[in-house]
C-alpha cells in the first residue's frame, strides 16, 4: 500500500499568491515525522520543513507552513506568496518510526509559478 | 563546506559493466544512505548504513553493493549494470537518528546513469 501519496502530478500558482501542495500519509506508528524537500530543475534536494507526529504545532519555516492535521494524515505543504524561483518538484517523505533515518517518499508534485 | 559529494555526476555504461558510485561527506554523519530516483515514482531507498562497519538493505537492493569502512565514505557498487538501472542516484547522510530524530538528510547533487 502506498505509504505517502501527493495526488497532484502538477500544478500553477500566480507569483505572489498562496499555494497548497497536498500530502497523505499512512502509517500505524504512532511516532513518526514528515518532511518535504524541493528539488528544482538542477537536480539537487532541498531540505523545507519538518513536522514530528508528536508536534502540537504546525511547523513554519519562512513562507513554508505545514498544514498537519493528524487524525486525516495529511501534511499539506503551503507556500505563501510564491516567487518564480519556487517552481520546482516538491516532495514529501516519511519517517516511520523514531530511530530510523530511512525517508519513505511520495511521487512529488510539480509546481510552476507564473509570472 | 562541501556537504555531500557525489561523483561522477554523469556515467554512461553498457549492460553487464560494473562501477562504483562514490560518496563522501565531511559533517561528521553517522547515517549515510542511497536512494535512486525514477519519474512518476519518487525517490527509493537503495542501501544505508548507521555507522562505520555497519550496512542495511532498503527497498530496492538487488544489484547494488555498499560498504562502510569509514564514516566519511560511502560507495554504491553496480555488479553487472542493467538497463533498468538507468536513473538518477543520490547519496543522502545525517545526524544519527537515534539522538536527532527530527533532523533532515542532506542529499549530494545526483549522479545521472544511463545503462545502454
Amino acid at each position: 500500500a502506498q505509504k505517502i501519496t501527493q495526488t497532484q502530478p502538477g500544478m500553477f500558482v500566480q507569483e505572489k499568491e498562496a499555494v497548497t501542495l497536498d500530502c497523505t500519509y499512512d502509517t500505524s506508528d504512532p511516532s513518526y515525522g514528515l518532511f518535504w524537500y524541493k528539488q528544482p530543475s538542477s537536480g539537487e534536494m532541498i531540505f523545507l520543513i519538518y513536522q514530528g507526529s508528536y508536534d502540537q504545532q504546525n511547523a513554519t519555516e519562512g513562507r513554508y507552513s505545514l498544514n498537519f492535521q493528524k487524525a486525516r494524515k495529511s501534511a499539506n505543504l503551503v507556500i505563501s506568496a510564491s516567487q518564480l524561483g519556487d517552481s520546482a518538484m516538491y516532495f514529501c517523505a516519511m519517517r516511520e518510526g523514531r530511530n530510523t533515518g530511512k525517508l519513505i517518499f511520495g511521487q512529488g508534485t510539480t509546481l510552476q509559478v507564473k509570472p | 563546506n562541501a556537504g555531500v559529494t557525489q561523483t561522477p555526476k554523469f556515467q554512461v555504461l553498457k549492460t553487464g559493466q560494473s562501477m562504483t558510485l562514490q560518496c563522501a561527506q565531511d559533517m561528521n554523519h553517522e547515517y549515510m544512505s542511497w536512494y535512486r530516483q525514477d519519474p512518476g515514482m519518487g525517490l527509493r531507498l537503495i542501501h544505508y548504513s548507521v555507522g562505520a562497519g555497519i550496512t542495511d538493505q532498503g527497498e530496492v537492493p538487488n544489484g547494488y553493493n555498499v560498504s562502510r569502512s569509514t564514516t566519511e565514505d560511502f560507495p554504491l557498487r553496480l555488479l553487472s549494470a542493467a538497463p533498468s538501472q538507468t536513473s538518477v542516484y543520490f547519496c543522502a547522510s545525517k545526524f544519527s537518528p537515534q539522538t536527532f530524530p527530527s533532523s533532515p538528510l542532506h542529499f549530494g547533487n545526483g549522479t545521472r546513469l544511463t545503462v545502454t
